[in-house]
């Protein structure tokens, strides 16, 4: 699978939009683009994932470039409860291959 | 969405005992489970993947007598860390793929937080 790289933080006022940039140079064709998020001390949960178009759904929006290089997650409206470390990961998609490895994540904090 | 139940989701153990972890899946059956290791402040690291009615696959690195894993079902998959020591002591998560779907959405349990006295 790809390497992605993530910035290690941000911070993301409330109500305001977050957004998250992933770099997947290496990226094939048919790897696809994977968001996760981790809330303190639980198992990762799945945000959204695309290909090559732009993809939304009632957490968040995935833009991608054209050359499929770099990737932004959107949180269009952060509230506290998003205050988690986002990863973004690249990979096939197959049943064989679902394993998931992952980078070091963006760790957001949301403040009030 | 589905669920992926693992239990239990804390545990305190004296050094040199065993300790069992079960990953679930309760509304689906899955083929293929994965176990991740988490220490603090770090990213998820896979340890093995589980496989229904076959031997696990370890990544490298991972010692597979240390950590003993047991798919009998299409449902429960268990962790054995056994004669656990200080150092085995890390956040373990499981991850469920549903069957006979090319499923790219993995279902993660809550994790167990081991600590080893």
């Amino acid at each position: 699978d790809a390497k992605t790289t993530q910035p290690p933080s941000m911070d993301c006022a409330e109500g305001r939009a977050a957004n998250l940039p992933c770099n997947h140079s290496t990226i094939s064709g048919n790897e696809y683009v994977y968001w996760y998020r981790q809330i303190h001390s639980q198992g990762p949960q799945y945000i959204i994932h695309g290909l090559k178009n732009n993809e939304t759904n009632e957490m968040a929006s995935l833009i991608i470039t054209e050359d499929r290089k770099s990737s932004t997650l959107i949180l269009p409206h952060a509230t506290l409860r998003d205050t988690a470390v986002y990863y973004c990961i690249v990979r096939v998609r197959s049943a064989a291959g679902n394993k998931l490895t992952f980078g070091g994540g963006t760790r957001v904090l949301v403040k009030p | 969405g589905a669920v992926v139940s693992q239990h239990p989701s804390r545990v305190i153990c004296k050094s040199g005992t065993s300790v069992k972890i079960e990953c679930r899946s309760l509304d689906f059956q899955a083929t293929t489970m994965f176990w991740y290791r988490q220490f603090p402040k770090q990213s998820l690291m896979l340890m093995a993947t589980s496989n229904e009615g076959s031997k696990a696959t370890y990544e490298q690195g991972v010692e597979k007598d240390k950590f003993l894993i047991n798919h009998a079902s299409l449902t429960l998959s268990t962790l054995t860390v056994t004669s656990a020591h200080p150092e085995d002591s890390s956040f373990y998560i499981c991850s469920a793929v549903q069957l006979g779907v090319t499923n790219e959405k993995l279902f993660f349990g809550s994790g167990t937080q081991l600590s080893v006295l």
